[in-house]
């Protein structure tokens, strides 16, 4: 089956340094990948919706320059957490759709970091 | 290999049946399952399982885990338009959440 990766797993950095997270799809294309950051009380929060080739759409009140998106193959999206902030410590998961008929969302396995 | 697999895939129902959605897990260091509804954009959270035969329970949905068998269940009754979404179900391990595919419920008057 179609499996979402996202690398690293966990990740503690220093205040002011910048993060890069990973997601592939591996065995299929994914046409929209979205990220999201887990809140307490394991609400998920959609940061932001990216379409390969094109800038991502990001939900209100999440910085764009603070949370970079790149997604620039189909089997690949990055989200770049800049001048991380222990309030950016969080979970941080990606998915994928496939954008076949069934249009199913793959999720990734998540990235914890963790901001000192 | 860690993994979360729901059944079925999609199912379809009248307004006012009970459904049970299926969530069977192997994942190492089990922490929680979790259970979301998805309708829009970011899944809805809806239960938190830790132990072993205990139900939760939130209006006409309710859910419970067995970690012997390693399963859990998402029982929804008297179900109505609103219900229709996709239901995930995600388990918690060490360090990651792996999430299933989901259940498509659809509802139809």
């Amino acid at each position: 089956g179609a499996v979402v990766s996202q690398h690293p797993s966990w990740v503690i950095c220093k205040s002011g340094t910048s993060v890069k997270i990973e997601c592939r799809s591996l065995d299929f294309q994914a046409t929209t990948m979205f990220w999201y950051r887990q809140f307490p009380k394991q609400s998920l929060m959609l940061m932001a919706t990216s379409n390969e080739g094109s800038k991502a759409t990001y939900e209100q009140g999440v910085e764009k320059d603070k949370f970079l998106i790149n997604h620039a193959s189909l089997t690949l999206s990055t989200l770049t957490v800049t001048s991380a902030h222990p309030e950016d410590s969080s979970f941080y998961i990606c998915s994928a759709k496939d954008g076949t008929s069934t249009d199913t969302q793959y999720f990734g396995p998540g990235t914890r970091l963790t901001v000192l | 290999e860690d993994k979360v697999v729901q059944s079925p895939l999609s199912l379809v129902v009248h307004e006012g049946d009970t459904v049970t959605l299926n969530c069977s897990y192997e994942v190492t260091n089990f922490r929680s399952l979790l259970w979301y509804k998805q309708e829009k954009k970011a899944p809805t959270f809806l239960f938190m399982l830790t132990s072993s035969g205990i139900e939760k329970k939130s209006g006409r949905l309710s859910s419970i885990l067995d970690k012997k068998e390693l399963f859990s269940i998402l029982n929804i009754t008297a179900t109505q338009t609103g219900d229709s979404a996709i239901y995930l179900c995600a388990v918690e391990g060490a360090n990651n959440l792996f999430f299933g595919t989901g259940t498509r419920l659809t509802v139809i008057p």
